[in-house]
């Protein structure tokens, strides 16, 4: 059976650090990947999403970006991290056109 | 650019009240839409889904959707909801097109009150 794979849980980092957010997905192959920020009252936002190694589409301008490095690997990451970067990253993986499962999320503190 | 928009922010209902719950997207192609819902502590999970290419849809745990093409509405009802169904219910969509994003409104949290 497929899983997920998303950490950490919680993260607390200083403004100006870098990030580094990993997802892994077990049971598939090719899958399409994708990170959301959660906020409250906003829903989730797609962030990035991966149809394949080194294939990276961004939906939003912002202090992040993502990368594909291998097949089921996905990373979410910030050379210097902002206070407005701090919120609920969730890493989602789909086959196709159907349902998408999610990870159990990051909760990032920027203090 | 697609777009997903649930115009109720909070719902509170008593157990054995009927609920709907609107969701409206701005693709004019042909879509594939979802549910999804977050129980309290709990990852996301698929509720129920459409997919153009297979019209009928199939509720589940007595939810139903009501899809208006014309309205280019998804709504969900359920007749009489239970206290269990607190938590909170995402509409997403993504178009056929070849694009594989998945966009999701901004949710709807369901109290329900026993």
């Amino acid at each position: 059976s497929q899983t997920i794979h998303q950490w950490p849980a919680t993260l607390v980092q200083p403004v100006g650090s870098p990030l580094s957010l990993e997802c892994t997905v077990e049971g598939t192959s090719n899958p399409n990947l994708y990170w959301y920020r959660q906020a409250a009252g906003r829903g989730l936002q797609l962030l990035f999403y991966s149809v394949g190694i080194g294939q990276i589409s961004s939906e939003v301008p912002q202090n992040l970006s993502a990368s594909r490095p291998q097949d089921r690997q996905f990373i979410l990451s910030s050379k210097k991290l902002l206070l407005s970067d701090s919120g609920f990253y969730l890493c989602a993986w789909r086959e196709g056109e159907g349902e998408a499962f999610f990870g159990q999320g990051t909760r990032l503190t920027v203090v | 650019a697609q777009s997903v928009s649930q115009h109720n922010h909070h719902v509170i209902l008593s157990e054995a009240a009927s609920l709907e719950l609107g969701c409206n997207y701005s693709y004019g192609g042909t879509v594939n839409l979802f549910w999804y819902v977050q129980y309290p502590g709990q990852h996301l999970q698929l509720l129920l889904k459409y997919f153009s290419r297979d019209p009928l849809v199939k509720g589940i745990k007595g939810f139903e959707p009501e899809f208006i093409k014309s309205k280019f509405s998804f709504n969900l009802r359920k007749p009489s909801v239970q206290w269990s169904d607190t938590a909170e219910y995402f509409c997403a969509v993504n178009a056929q097109t070849g694009a594989n994003n998945l966009f999701f409104g901004t949710g709807t949290r369901l109290t329900v009150i026993p």
